[in-house]
């Protein structure tokens, strides 16, 4: 899988919206762009993944640039339970080991009280 | 709400010895794995386990070793567990698309 940078940390303030960069020059035309976020003491979590198009659902918004070398996670109205530590991965949709996630660092994200 | 579910959360131990961990899941899934993670939260894969069909991270050392009684259930045992053994294992299983994972176990070594 094609790597992925993010910033280490974003600042952001509760009820404001959170853009989280990702760039991933790389990527083959069949990778996928997954995001998951982790809590500590808690396993990763699911937060939404996309090919091409701009995907929503109830977590967050995913903007994909048209080149598809970079995306943005946006987090509308960021409370404090979105406090977690953000991973943008690339992944080729496969099944077994090849499916296998493979995690950097990430973009912790603290939302402080306004 | 908790479908992979992981004990014990927490463990100690010597180096030396041999630990065992617990993963089962309820979602009905047929691939289920271990990773290991560090520190920094960096993830590595350890194992896949696919319709009885099992997949190894040839970097994975081999003390380490899955036991698999059903696909809801994949255990990770490790034999004379060494300081650099020392991190969060975690279970997950998946569909299509997602990966669910378990709480983690934290094992420390001393």
């Amino acid at each position: 899988d094609a790597k992925t940078t993010q910033p280490d940390s974003m600042e952001s303030t509760e009820g404001e919206t959170v853009h989280l960069p990702c760039s991933h020059a790389t990527i083959s035309g069949n990778e996928y762009i997954y995001w998951y976020r982790q809590v500590p003491l808690q396993g990763p979590e699911y937060v939404t993944h996309g090919l091409q198009q701009n995907t929503t659902n109830s977590m967050a918004f995913l903007a994909i640039a048209s080149d598809r070398k970079s995306s943005t996670l946006i987090l509308p109205h960021v409370s404090l339970r979105d406090a977690a530590v953000y991973h943008c991965i690339l992944r080729v949709d496969q099944t077994g080991f090849a499916s296998a996630l493979t995690f950097g660092s990430g973009t912790k994200v603290i939302p402080c009280l306004p | 709400e908790t479908a992979v579910f992981q004990t014990p959360n927490y463990h100690v131990t010597q180096v030396g010895n041999e630990v065992s961990f617990n993963c089962k899941q309820t979602l009905g899934h047929d691939t289920m794995y271990w990773y290991k993670q560090d520190s920094k939260k960096l993830l590595k894969i350890m194992f896949s386990y696919n319709n009885k069909q099992l997949i190894v991270n040839e970097t994975v050392p081999r003390r380490f070793s899955p036991q698999s009684s059903d696909k809801a259930h994949l255990n990770l045992r490790i034999k004379s567990v060494e300081p650099e053994d020392s991190a969060v294992y975690l279970c997950a299983s998946r569909d299509r698309y997602e990966q669910y994972f378990g709480p983690g176990t934290r094992l420390t070594v001393l």
